[in-house]
């Protein structure tokens, strides 16, 4: 997986409650990204970072908030979690603004 | 603006036999086109990418896929499917003149293979 890493793997969590997703890298890509896969819709960007404190919003992009305070970390906040926020979310890292490598994804259920 | 189109959302063959996966996409640019595949509770794993060189292009697995201007499609190939084949395979477009966020994915196709 091109040397990207997500934790946790699996979460439940209850409505309302914050929830915080990691991504790490190892590769020292100036991109990162955050999406979610859900059925039918394939997959959604929520935000992404072109640098170190850069970041900006996706498709997808409200009830969400994400950090990056150093090259290798990405990280990914549900501020309040609701049910709608339930899905697999995947991290991507690039280097240019082309293919992307993916991370193995995190399966997150909000009661 | 660009979009991407998969045409079936599933795709089911027997092993041994050609596999077809079909993507039409819309660009105002000069595309970069992508093929990725996702096997069950798995991240997406780039299969093959065109990006303005020679339009058939070779990846992995024995998969291919030709770029078509004129039809603008990129449709993907494979002469006789294995049944580690079986998997959720997205096309993925983006313009050179997009930004970081610039890749827009299909919805992707189920491949099944029939043993």
């Amino acid at each position: 997986d091109a040397g990207i890493t997500q934790s946790p793997r699996h979460k439940v969590t209850e409505t309302g409650t914050p929830v915080t997703l990691r991504c790490h890298q190892t590769e020292n890509h100036r991109y990162m990204y955050w999406y979610r896969q859900d059925p039918g819709h394939g997959l959604r960007l929520i935000h992404y970072s072109y640098g170190v404190k850069d970041t900006d919003k996706g498709e997808v992009s409200d009830g969400y908030s994400v950090s990056r305070s150093k090259t290798e970390d990405f990280l990914l906040t549900l501020e309040s979690a609701t049910s709608s926020q339930t899905s697999v979310y995947f991290c991507a890292i690039s280097e240019g603004q082309h293919e992307q490598f993916f991370g193995p994804g995190t399966r997150l259920t909000v009661l | 603006a660009q979009s991407v189109t998969q045409l079936d959302s599933h795709v089911s063959v027997s092993e041994g036999t050609p596999v077809l996966l079909r993507c039409n996409y819309s660009s105002s640019y000069s595309p970069s086109l992508f093929w990725y595949v996702q096997h069950p509770n798995k991240g997406l794993q780039l299969l093959l990418k065109y990006t303005s060189a020679a339009t058939l292009v070779k990846g992995i697995n024995g998969f291919e896929a030709e770029f078509k201007k004129s039809e603008t499609s990129f449709h993907l190939t494979k002469p006789s499917a294995h049944m580690s084949d079986a998997a959720e395979y997205f096309c993925v477009v983006s313009d050179e003149g997009g930004g970081a966020d610039g890749l827009t994915f299909g919805k992707g196709t189920h491949l099944i293979i029939q043993p």
